[in-house]
Parts: C-alpha cells; sequence; structure tokens
C-alpha cells in the first residue's frame, strides 16, 4: 500500500480536461514538493511537474500541478491520444525516504 | 549530453538468497552536484523508491524496507553509483532504475532487469 494515495484509473475524451489527484500527509506533501512522472509501457518514467508546479522544458503547458495542503493535482487539460499513460505523484517525506504513489493508468476514450 | 548507462544488457537471474549488484556509469554533468536515486519497479506495478546517495559525501537513505539488504556506494574517478541488494527474494524481480535529481529525476538509467528465481 503506498504512502501517497492516487485513483488508479481516470479516463476522458480527446479534449477534455483531466485531473488527477495526490493525497498525502504533513510529513511528505504537506511539508515537502510534490512531483509528477507520466511514464509509457516499457519504458522509463519522465518528470512532467516538479517543485509542486513547475515544468521542465520540453513539457507542454497543457500540465500543470498545483498543491494545497496534504493533497497535490496533476491537471491535463485539451486531452490527447498521446497522454495516455501511467502517472505517479511522489514526494520527500520527512523520515528521510521517498514516498511514491501507487500510479494512475490515465485512458484516452 | 547527461546519460545514465546501468550493468546488465540482459535480465540478471538471480536465485534467491543470493546478492544482486547494479552499476550506473553517469556522464555529462559534474556527478557531486546531484543525488542519485535507485527506483525499482516489479512487473505490472508501480514504482518503488529503494534510496539514494550523495555522489559528494557518500551519504545514503534507504527506504525502511530494505535498509537491512542494501548498500549503495559511489566512486567519484569512475563517476559510477553502484547499488548492491543482499538476500534476493522472489519478490526482488523487477526493473531497477538509477536517476539523477535535479528538477525531479530528470535523467533516468535505461533499467536493469531482475529476476530473482529458485
Amino acid at each position: 500500500q503506498s504512502v501517497l494515495t492516487q485513483p488508479p484509473s481516470a479516463s476522458g475524451t480527446p479534449g477534455q480536461n483531466l485531473t488527477v489527484s495526490c493525497s498525502g500527509s504533513g510529513s511528505n506533501i504537506g511539508s515537502n514538493n510534490v512531483y509528477w512522472y507520466q511514464q509509457f509501457p516499457g519504458t522509463a518514467p519522465k518528470v512532467l511537474i516538479y517543485n509542486n508546479n513547475k515544468r521542465p522544458s520540453g513539457v507542454p503547458d497543457r500540465f500543470s500541478g498545483s498543491k494545497s495542503g496534504t493533497s497535490a493535482s496533476l491537471a491535463i487539460s485539451g486531452l490527447r491520444s498521446e497522454d495516455e499513460a501511467d502517472y505517479f505523484c511522489a514526494a520527500w517525506d520527512d523520515s528521510l525516504s521517498v514516498v511514491i504513489g501507487g500510479g494512475t493508468k490515465v485512458t484516452v476514450l | 549530453q547527461v546519460q545514465l548507462v546501468q550493468s546488465g544488457a540482459g535480465a540478471e537471474v538471480k536465485k534467491t538468497g543470493a546478492s544482486l549488484k547494479v552499476s550506473c556509469k553517469t556522464s555529462g554533468y559534474t556527478f557531486t552536484g546531484y543525488f542519485i536515486h535507485w527506483v525499482r519497479q516489479a512487473p505490472g506495478q508501480g514504482l518503488e523508491w529503494v534510496g539514494r546517495i550523495n555522489p559528494s559525501s557518500g551519504v545514503t537513505n534507504y527506504a525502511q524496507k530494505f535498509r537491512d539488504r542494501v548498500t549503495m556506494t559511489r566512486d567519484t574517478s569512475i563517476t559510477t553509483v553502484d547499488m548492491e541488494l543482499r538476500n534476493l527474494r522472489y519478490d526482488d524481480t523487477a526493473m531497477y532504475y538509477c536517476a539523477r535529481h535535479k528538477d525531479g529525476l530528470d535523467v533516468w538509467g535505461q533499467g536493469t532487469t531482475v529476476i530473482v528465481s529458485s
């Protein structure tokens, strides 16, 4: 069981807006930065969002991150077929470890 | 360009109780400037953090569940980080990744497949 809680799946049609949630606690999300990763089958994960809401260069601005209290969200606006992937949230925990969500499989219908 | 290249061309097959050592050769950046993390992924499962090492100081942090079985070391002369996992169990079967932490885990190794069998 993961320390960070994500819904196992989410879906939407092309063009729709989609949000993936990530719930933690005061020792991780509540006091540290949140990261979001995208992973396609058979490939290594790729960082989508770092430090709660910052996008690395090359990541489309359709992806955005936010944090409030002990929860974080990844928003995908204008969903595209190529966004179909697994998404993981992660954060540093004050116990000196990284905690990762169980992952959300996003399906584009 | 920044690269992390892991050892193990194909799958590494290990017996239960054996030890595993995976190397992560880095290049293209200041080795001592960024932590290296190890993350694993069992077949069909999510990501699991194993631990991290500060290549500058050698200081490590490990996930609680691995603390008595894992050791991470670095060799600054060859800009390489090693991860050793001892007393392997069936549920250690997974893909093991090293990754650099800069703005998040921004560069990943190609992964090393580890299969633990009897």
